[in-house]
């Protein structure tokens, strides 16, 4: 199947400094990206669609001040956490859609990036 | 009540036997997905599946859409198969975003 990379895979940095998280469809173009957070034992929450070229979408509840989305380009997507706190710290998962026949969408999940806020 | 629910929420099994995980949903779909989630956190596209059957060396998906209810199937289990089980379904209507199961985790010892 189609492959999508994260780095860092991850990251602990000082709270109030910023940090950026890279998603790449390695084998494919990927339109349409998303990211997600997951805390622990629960299940992955959307942050935000992402599409090429244009501003992402953020999910209600999101700061969109504080989590940048770029999509520069058809396989690179960056999520920067600006001035990062502790409750900030989670893990972080990209998505890529490659459209498919008729439709339906192959969607396809990067590795995650755990981040901890000290 | 959550769109998407699994069954069981904690699977515990011996090497070689044969599993099975369930979801059902509550609304109409365009695709869903089965995803594995291993201990480190990466997540593996398993399968997504808009009707029927779909076979993978030991793991097999089954949809019903009438029934809104998909099983994924592990056959000859084994110690690495451990590893939380996630449904995930795409919501009819052009809607992007993925609605995911709580999971799914699967123990199989040795």
């Amino acid at each position: 199947g189609a492959v999508v990379s994260q780095h860092p895979s991850w990251v602990i940095c000082k709270s109030g400094t910023s940090v950026k998280i890279e998603c790449r469809s390695l084998d494919f173009q990927a339109t349409t990206m998303f990211w997600y957070r997951q805390f622990p034992k629960q299940s992955l929450m959307l942050m935000a669609t992402s599409n090429e070229g244009s501003k992402a979408t953020y999910e209600q509840g999101v700061e969109k001040d504080k989590f940048l989305i770029n999509h520069a380009s058809l396989t690179l997507s960056t999520l920067t956490v600006t001035s990062a706190h502790p409750e900030d710290s989670s893990f972080y998962i990209c998505s890529a859609r490659l459209a498919g026949v008729l439709g339906n969408y192959e969607q396809y999940f990067g590795p995650g990036t755990r981040l901890t806020v000290t | 009540k959550n769109e998407v629910e699994q069954s069981p929420q904690n699977l515990t099994a011996q090497e070689g036997e044969f599993i099975t995980i369930n979801c059902s949903y509550s609304v109409g779909i365009s695709a869903l997905h089965w995803l594995q989630q291993h201990p480190g956190g990466g997540i593996v596209s398993l399968f997504m599946l808009s009707s029927g059957k779909k076979k993978h060396g030991r793991l097999i998906a089954t949809i019903n859409i009438q029934e809104k209810h998909s099983s994924l199937h592990i056959t000859a289990s084994h110690p690495r198969d451990s590893a939380v089980y996630i449904c995930a379904v795409r919501a009819q209507g052009g809607s992007e975003k993925l609605v995911f199961g709580k999971g799914t985790k699967l123990t199989v010892n040795p």
